[in-house]
């Protein structure tokens, strides 16, 4: 069965400072890898995905995620963190069947101004 | 892109009362539709797996005859707690994948409160 640890349930990073949020899975096959944000009392918002293909995968707002297939990680970065990225992500990942998503419990940023 | 709409955003009715929330794609055709449940800071929560023509697939631990799911068209899946309790009260979200898409779309979610 597929399972998402998220180790943190809160990073705080200064504005302007590089982000890190963590994410390890387990997958039987190859992963689907995702991550979403959440704003309060909204849906989830798609940010990345690795699917296959190059490790480092770029998406929404400036954030990007390296795939590290001997580490089983997907770590969300972004270089230069905003105030406005402020928020609960989530890491996700599924197997190649149609299977769904299952989450990790979520990591909440917050961006010091 | 694809763009899912949930509705009623929040609904606040009483205890034994049934409450029904949709959720529908909005350009494209979603074989597929999973409801998710969401607790105060927690993780989302998979309900069940909504199909097309078909009967849901639940979730171990999920209520089935509780939490109602039917999926009558390719655009329209909805999910009815019935009887409601003050522990129902939640955050339910729905998500679709368009088919041959890798990623999933997900409404706003739906805030129930029973009092």
């Amino acid at each position: 069965a597929q399972s998402v640890a998220q180790p943190e349930d809160q990073v705080n990073v200064a504005e302007g400072n590089p982000l890190t949020v963590k994410c390890t899975y387990s997958v039987s096959g190859n992963p689907y890898l995702f991550w979403y944000v959440q704003y309060p009392n909204r849906g989830l918002q798609f940010l990345l995905k690795y699917i296959t293909g190059d490790n480092l995968v770029k998406g929404s707002y400036g954030f990007e995620a390296e795939f590290n297939k001997s580490q089983t990680s997907f770590h969300l970065k972004k270089p230069s963190a905003l105030v406005s990225d402020s928020a609960l992500y989530f890491c996700a990942v599924r197997d190649a069947g149609n299977t769904p998503l299952v989450f990790g419990k979520g990591t909440r940023l917050s961006v010091i101004a | 892109g694809a763009v899912v709409s949930q509705h009623p955003s929040r609904v606040i009715c009483k205890s034994g009362t049934s409450v029904k929330i949709e959720c529908r794609s909005l350009d494209f055709q979603a074989t597929t539709m999973f409801w998710y449940r969401q607790f105060p800071k927690q993780s989302l929560m998979l309900m069940a797996t909504s199909n097309e023509g078909s009967k849901a697939t639940y979730e171990q631990g999920v209520e089935k005859d509780k939490f109602l799911i039917n999926h009558a068209s390719l655009t329209l899946s909805t999910l009815t707690v019935t009887s409601a309790h003050p522990e129902d009260s939640s955050f339910y979200i729905c998500s679709a994948r368009e088919t041959g898409a890798n990623v999933l779309t997900f409404g706003a979610g739906s805030r129930l409160t029973v009092l």
